[in-house]
This record gives C-alpha cells, sequence and structure tokens, in this order.
C-alpha cells in the first residue's frame, strides 16, 4: 500500500546541474500534479497530466519540464538548476470520480540550489 | 484563476479550546471542491475534510468541522478540543472541476496548540 512514492527525499544541487524527480503511485490515479512550496506561499502548481500522454502547465512551470508515459509515473524535469529552484517539491495524485476527489500527496523532496 | 486567501498566517489556542481558521476563495465555477490538508512538521500533507460545493450540509470529521458558506464563498475550519498533535500549518484547497482537476491552495496558517 505505497500510494505516491517520491524520490529522492533531499538533493543538493549546484547552480547549472540537472534532475530528475522521481514519482509514481500505484492506486491507478488518472490525474498527477507537482506542486512546490515555499514559504509563506501556499502550495503552486508546477505542471499536471490528466492521463498517460496529456500533460498541461501550472503556475510556475518555466524551468522544468515533465513527461508521462505512463499512468503509474510523472518524473519532473530541472534543467539548468537556478537559486530561484530552492524549495520543497510534491507530487500527488487523484482519481476523477465525481464522489472521492481528493489530493494524495507524496512525502515531499526538499531541494537546495547553491 | 482561482484564488485561495487565508488571512491569518499564525494562530495559537489553548488545549482543549476551540479555534476556527479563515478561508475565502475567488470563483465563477458553480460545482467545485473544498478541502483542508494539515502538514505537520513531517511535511506529510494530510487530509484533514472535504466538501463538496453542491452539498448545503457542513462536512464533519469527529472533532473538525467546515463553515461553509457558498455565497459569501467562505470555507472556515473549526477545530474543537484541540489537542497537541494538532500543531500543524493548516492548508485551504479548493479543486476546479472544469481545469484537469487543477487544485488551488491559499497560504496557509501555522496554529500551535498551547499546553
Amino acid at each position: 500500500n505505497a500510494g505516491v512514492t517520491q524520490t529522492p527525499k533531499f538533493r543538493i544541487l549546484k547552480i547549472g546541474q540537472s534532475m530528475t524527480l522521481q514519482c509514481t503511485q500505484d492506486m491507478n490515479h488518472n490525474y498527477m500534479y507537482w506542486y512546490r512550496q515555499d514559504p509563506g506561499m501556499g502550495l503552486k502548481l508546477i505542471y499536471y497530466s490528466v492521463g498517460a500522454g496529456i500533460t498541461d502547465k501550472g503556475e510556475v512551470p518555466n524551468g522544468y519540464n515533465v513527461s508521462r508515459s505512463t499512468t503509474e509515473d510523472f518524473p519532473l524535469r530541472l534543467e539548468l538548476a537556478a537559486p530561484s529552484q530552492t524549495s520543497v517539491y510534491f507530487c500527488a495524485s487523484s482519481y476523477s470520480s465525481r464522489r472521492s476527489e481528493k489530493l494524495f500527496f507524496g512525502s515531499g523532496t526538499q531541494l537546495s540550489v547553491l | 484563476a482561482q484564488t485561495v486567501t487565508q488571512s491569518q498566517p499564525e494562530m495559537s489556542v489553548q488545549e482543549a479550546e476551540t479555534v476556527t481558521l479563515s478561508c475565502t476563495y475567488d470563483t465563477s465555477e458553480n460545482n467545485y471542491y473544498l478541502f483542508w490538508y494539515k502538514q505537520p512538521p513531517s511535511r506529510q500533507m494530510i487530509l484533514v475534510i472535504r466538501q463538496e460545493a453542491y452539498k448545503q450540509q457542513n462536512a464533519t470529521e469527529n472533532r473538525f468541522s467546515v463553515n461553509f458558506q457558498k455565497a459569501a464563498k467562505s470555507f472556515s475550519l473549526k477545530i474543537s478540543d484541540s489537542q497537541l498533535g494538532d500543531t500543524a500549518m493548516y492548508f485551504c484547497a479548493f479543486m476546479s472541476t472544469l481545469t484537469g482537476n487543477q487544485f488551488y491552495f491559499g497560504t496557509g496558517t501555522s496554529l500551535t496548540v498551547i499546553p
């Protein structure tokens, strides 16, 4: 009963490096999301996906890319990391049933760009 | 775009007392969902309570209840008999049914329960 699994939990990057945050869910959810959480700013949507092969930008997509080749996986790619991308990143998923909408969250990734 | 506003950055309450956290939102949609999520120091996001906009009845979950005022676009959370484990960041969230089930979050209220 894993739910939403995110890796890694912590990461330090140097400016200009790239990395991929992994996210997988085992609940057969069609919707998946990436959020970033900055102090005092709540959660901001980076990208989301309504199903395999379909992705769309959220509020703050610049500097990030995503793909959704399977229902289970939704990796987030950071290209050319910048200090402004220092944040906590959450992957989440939901199932659209009109009766049980809610977000299931991963445990988060603390990313520091130095 | 939908906006969610939490006007209380920090609050505190004595153990066993009752506290109300405020949330307002702005939308032109008629059917949507509202949520309160709790984030303790562990960072894990935990669903506290969920409200469907087309339901008049306020949702309740044990010590947690909401006051949903659709016309006023208000969605406050009441915590009764506060416990030390309620100390956490609380986020109000709005889910749009028109734009890929997008969830919009407020900036959060940091609640401290004082023993």
